[in-house]
């Protein structure tokens, strides 16, 4: 399964976009990129996964580069509620491995 | 409902006690996954059932030991346990099809401490 790296923590100001980057240079072509946040002390919660496509849902959008060797997760209006630690996960098809990455502590800020 | 429901929500036993983690939920998956999170670390991967059979265990000590009575429950029993076991132990489902649009859906977990 590939690895993913995230930088430990990223601040954000209430209402701008917050950009959240995953590597996962080793990923192979049947992988999906998957992302979950997780607030102090729940259970992780989904955000939202692809595969190439740019994908757009009611809470996020995923932009994979064309390579797949990267992906931007955006909130396009951070808010207070948004701080939180959000995980860049990878796993193969047909696979049950949800391998989880290091995670980015987002703090948004007033 | 797209609830997972754990139980209890706290735990604390001694080494030489025996308990168990239950975990339920009620959407119709069939794969059901246990993951151990330390503080400030990412959640690990235990186990996975599918279709009420083990498919993945990931070379977790037989200390924990899983058992899956029906598609709807998944428990996790415990015995001597080691204080560095302590952790908050989480329970996930999924639909169990293993394909495109396969999520985890996770409960609040079972924060454990081990004295």
């Amino acid at each position: 399964d590939a690895k993913t790296t995230q930088p430990p923590s990223m601040d954000c100001a209430e209402g701008r976009a917050a950009n959240l980057p995953c590597n996962h240079s080793t990923i192979s072509g049947n992988e999906y990129v998957y992302w979950y946040r997780q607030i102090h002390s729940q259970g992780p919660q989904y955000i939202i996964h692809g595969l190439k496509n740019n994908e757009t849902n009611e809470m996020a959008s995923l932009i994979i580069t064309e390579d797949r060797k990267s992906s931007t997760l955006i909130l396009p209006h951070a808010t207070l509620r948004d701080t939180a630690v959000y995980y860049c996960i990878v796993r193969v098809d047909y696979g049950q491995n949800f391998v989880f990455g290091p995670g980015t502590r987002l703090s948004v800020l007033p | 409902d797209t609830e997972v429901t754990q139980t209890p929500k706290h735990l604390v036993m001694g080494m030489t006690n025996k308990k168990s983690l239950k975990c339920e939920q009620h959407m119709g998956h069939r794969a059901m996954y246990w993951y151990k999170q330390k503080a400030k670390k990412p959640p690990e991967l235990m186990f996975v059932y599918s279709y009420e059979k083990l498919s993945i265990n990931e070379s977790v000590p037989s200390r924990f030991s899983p058992e899956c009575p029906n598609s709807s429950l998944l428990n996790l029993h415990l015995h001597a346990l080691q204080p560095e076991d302590s952790a908050l132990y989480l329970c996930a489902s999924s639909q169990g099809g293993r394909g495109l649009n396969e999520k985890l859906f996770f409960g609040s977990g079972t924060q454990l401490s081990v004295l």
